[in-house]
This record gives structure tokens, sequence and C-alpha cells, in this order.
């Protein structure tokens, strides 16, 4: 059964510091995908990361996906406090139904 | 299109109460799913519709779960005979590939 952890659980940051949010996820798969939830909202899709390799950028975050060591990072480069969220990935069951898997994820605060 | 919608955004019901939520995908997606967020947690599968078939159900859809998508168009879940450990955010989503699930705005159930 595919698993999705994440680390930190909680992760707490200065303004303009970088840090580092790791996905391990359990079986073969070779997509992984990065969502951001506010509180109280829905999931915004971050990143679609198709392939071994996949590095894309959006702002002041970006993701990678390690098909092979099963990891999936998410960097925040300079962070600004608008970046204060909930931040999951999720990994896709290949079985038949593609239901996403999701970790628990990891919620962030940047203190100004 | 405005997305995947999803009625009402809140629900408050007494214990041992059914409710109903409904979810209106994107109009071309034939994939149709249902999560649950409790929180501090992330989304977890609950069931899937290819078309008006459901295809799978997870084991934490109980016998007091029931979920439709009658001519593969919208969906219902419903919970008859409510608990207080139903209080949840309800998310449906809805997909036209085997990537890039798109979310409704959840619905969130207070059971007291």
């Amino acid at each position: 059964e595919l698993k999705v952890e994440q680390n930190p659980l909680f992760l707490s940051m200065q303004e303009g510091k970088n840090y580092t949010i790791y996905c391990n996820y359990s079986t073969t798969s070779d997509r992984l995908y990065w969502y951001r939830q506010d509180p109280g909202k829905s999931l915004e899709s971050l990143f679609v990361l198709l392939s071994n390799g996949a590095v894309k950028q959006e702002g002041r975050l970006m993701a990678s996906l390690d098909t092979k060591a099963r990891l999936s990072t998410l960097h925040i480069t300079a962070a600004v406090h608008d970046l204060s969220a909930t931040y999951f990935c999720a990994s896709w069951d290949t079985s038949g139904t593609y239901k996403y898997i999701f970790g628990t994820g990891t919620r962030l605060k940047v203190l100004a | 299109d405005t997305g995947v919608s999803q009625n009402p955004r809140h629900k408050i019901t007494k214990r041992g109460q059914n409710v109903t939520f409904r979810c209106d995908p994107i109009s071309e997606h034939n994939r149709l799913y249902w999560y649950r967020q409790t929180l501090g947690q992330g989304p977890e599968f609950l069931t899937y519709f290819q078309n008006e078939a459901q295809l799978e159900k997870s084991r934490l859809l109980s016998d007091r779960f029931s979920a439709e998508r009658p001519k593969g168009s919208f969906s219902t879940l419903e919970i008859q005979r409510t608990e207080q450990g139903d209080s949840a955010m309800y998310l449906c989503a809805s997909s036209s590939q085997e990537y890039g699930y798109t979310f409704g705005s959840g619905t969130r159930l207070t059971v007291v």
C-alpha cells in the first residue's frame, strides 16, 4: 500500500531564510504533486512533477522529483509571510484508480 | 466552466441526522473523487467514480456512507446517522486524465 511521509510536520522560519520540505513515498511512482492549503480553505495546486529529475519553479518555491530515491523536495527561497500555509505532497496510486495519497502536511509559519 | 463546485459550503447537523453533499465536477471530466480531511491531517481517499461507475471505495467508507454519480455528471455523498467523528471537511475533485486533480472548495461538516 502506498504511503507518503512528509517532514518536517511543523516549520517556523524567519522571513528571508531558505528551507526545504521533504516528501518520501513508499512505492514506485513517476509523478508527484504539491498543494498549498490555507486555513479553512481547499487545496490549491502548486506543482505537478511528471518524471524523474523534474524540476519546477514558481516564485520563491521550487519543487523537484527523484523517482529512484522516491523523494520529492519543496525548496523555499527567501521566505515571506505570504507563504505561511500548510503544504501537502501527494503521490498517485497506479493500480487503476489513479487516486492520490497525501502526506500529513507541513505547516509553515513565516515570522516577520 | 467555473471549476468544481461543492454545496453546501458548511453544514451543522445534530448527531443521528442524515446529511447529503453535492459535487458538480468540471463538465468534461470523467473521473470524480471524494476525500475527507480532518483537522491537522492530509486528505484521505473515500471513493472514486469513472463516469457513473463507482470503481473503488475506501474502507473508511462505512455502511453509513453512500455516494452516487447518476449519469456520470454531478455526485452526491450521503452520510446516515451522523456521528461526531464524521465532523470533517469533505472534498471533491475531478480529473480528465491520469494527472491533474481540480479540487472543489469543500463542504465543512460539524456534527453536534
